[in-house]
């Protein structure tokens, strides 16, 4: 079957860093995606990794490796506005995007 | 790129009556679009995946007669909860499917901003 695991929830400090770990099983892999949602707001897209290492994008950055089915979500220098779920949701082999929960990122000050 | 609408943003409706959503892709052609249902703290429901010019392809448990997808053109897809029930309120969310993205990655899915539903 497919499957996501992610923590429910985390909470961090204003300025802190802060990885939201992310472990999958999918039928096929064609890439992984993080996307972050706001509360009362659709997804929106933060990046996305298709080979093994690390792929930076300002302070976000993301890990993949494929052999143990496992990425990352790092966030540095935290701010309020980043409080909001971070979704991973790897892709199939039909390209289609598999969804979990997410993870609530709390950020306090 | 890739910015994809939905309208309208919040609906209000009495139980009974047809509600139709629209979802467009404002800057790109998207032949392929997908509708989501999403409830309160839970994760995105995949309902349907929408292809320009053919018939949706529903999801396990998704009523299609009650949930009707119309995608005529490469820039708009329409989802219609018919008779619509207390139920069914929930945040509805389309996204397009967006390939070959210049410095992006080959196939994605960009989302609109959704559209929260209610029926008394």
């Amino acid at each position: 079957g497919q499957n996501i695991d992610q923590p429910t929830e985390m909470t961090a400090t204003e300025g802190a860093i802060v990885q939201i770990n992310c472990t999958y099983q999918t039928s096929g892999f064609n890439g992984l995606f993080w996307y972050q949602q706001h509360a009362g707001e659709a997804p929106t897209f933060l990046s996305y990794n298709v080979l093994d290492g690390l792929e930076e994008k300002g302070r976000f950055s993301s890990f993949l490796s494929r052999s143990k089915g496992y990425s990352y979500l790092l966030l540095k220098e935290l701010q309020m506005k980043d409080s909001a779920s971070y979704l991973c949701a790897p892709m199939d082999s039909n390209y289609q995007l598999i969804w979990g929960a997410g993870t609530k990122l709390i950020i306090k000050p | 790129g890739a910015v994809v609408s939905q309208h309208p943003s919040r609906v209000i409706c009495k139980s009974g009556t047809s509600v139709k959503i629209e979802c467009r892709s404002l800057d790109f052609q998207a032949t392929t679009m997908f509708w989501y249902r999403q409830f309160p703290k839970q994760s995105l429901m995949l309902m349907a995946t929408s292809n320009e010019g053919s018939k949706a392809t529903y999801e396990q448990g998704v009523e299609k007669d009650k949930f009707l997808i119309n995608h005529a053109s490469l820039t708009l897809s329409t989802l219609t909860v018919t008779s619509a029930h207390p139920e069914d309120s929930s945040f509805y969310i389309c996204s397009a499917r967006v390939t070959g993205l210049a410095g992006g990655p080959t196939d994605t899915q960009y989302f609109g901003p959704g559209t929260r539903l209610t029926v008394l």
